[in-house]
């Protein structure tokens, strides 16, 4: 069975601090991998990637995905309040089929 | 360029009614997928269209179906619906396969 996992499920950290999330896969017809961010709303999209060993990287944000042992990292650097959210873990299978982790919910205390 | 657009935002609904949800996808995406987001299941996909077909289809009973238009619109229906398909369903646009999708609002349905 095709499945996400991502780790941790919650997270509580202070401002300032680094985080990393991460995502394991065992997806039959990987394509790609995307990092969405969840708030109130819809995800918005984060990082799509699909080569191994290649840092993607947005301001405080980055990641990198690992397609020989099937796991990606985000990372995030000087953590705001802002950044509190759930980041969801995506993989792209086959033809156009995502399929989800259960998300990690990260919160920012002041 | 306007992102994706979904209606309604929100709907009720009572138990054993259809409805129909509403998706129009970000100009020049031809692909859109359907997703249901509940608290316990997490975001689950429904099923996929390009180009008026259907490419993919989720694990979900043949009550959930959907159509694409010729301009890439696209709706899903639920029929005889049940308490447990209260969620928000989400619809995301890509341009083509394997791109990155953007997701729309959502719509929250709640069935009573």
């Amino acid at each position: 069975e095709d499945k996400v996992v991502q780790s941790p499920l919650s997270l509580v950290v202070h401002e300032g601090d680094t985080v990393t999330l991460n995502c394991s896969y065992e997806v039959t017809n990987f394509r790609s991998l995307l990092w969405y961010k969840q708030e109130k709303k819809a995800p918005t999209f984060l990082f799509m990637l699909t080569s191994s060993g290649i840092e993607k990287k947005s301001g405080r944000l980055s990641s990198i995905l690992d397609k020989k042992e099937l796991f990606s990292i985000l990372n995030i650097t000087a953590t705001q309040t802002g950044d509190s959210a759930v980041y969801l873990c995506a993989v792209i299978q086959g033809a156009q089929k995502l399929v989800f982790g259960q998300g990690t919910r990260l919160t920012i205390n002041p | 360029k306007a992102g994706v657009t979904q209606t309604p935002r929100y709907l009720i609904k009572t138990r054993g009614q259809q409805v129909t949800l509403s998706c129009s996808p970000i100009s020049g995406h031809r692909s859109v997928s359907w997703y249901q987001q509940t608290p316990g299941q997490g975001l689950q996909f429904l099923f996929e269209y390009f180009s008026e077909t259907q490419r993919n289809k989720g694990n979900f009973p043949g009550r959930f179906s959907g159509r694409q238009f010729s301009n890439s619109r696209s709706e899903m229906n639920v029929s005889t619906l049940e308490l447990g398909d209260s969620a928000l369903y989400l619809c995301a646009s890509s341009l083509d396969t394997r791109e990155t999708q953007y997701f729309g609002p959502g719509t929250r349905l709640l069935v009573l």
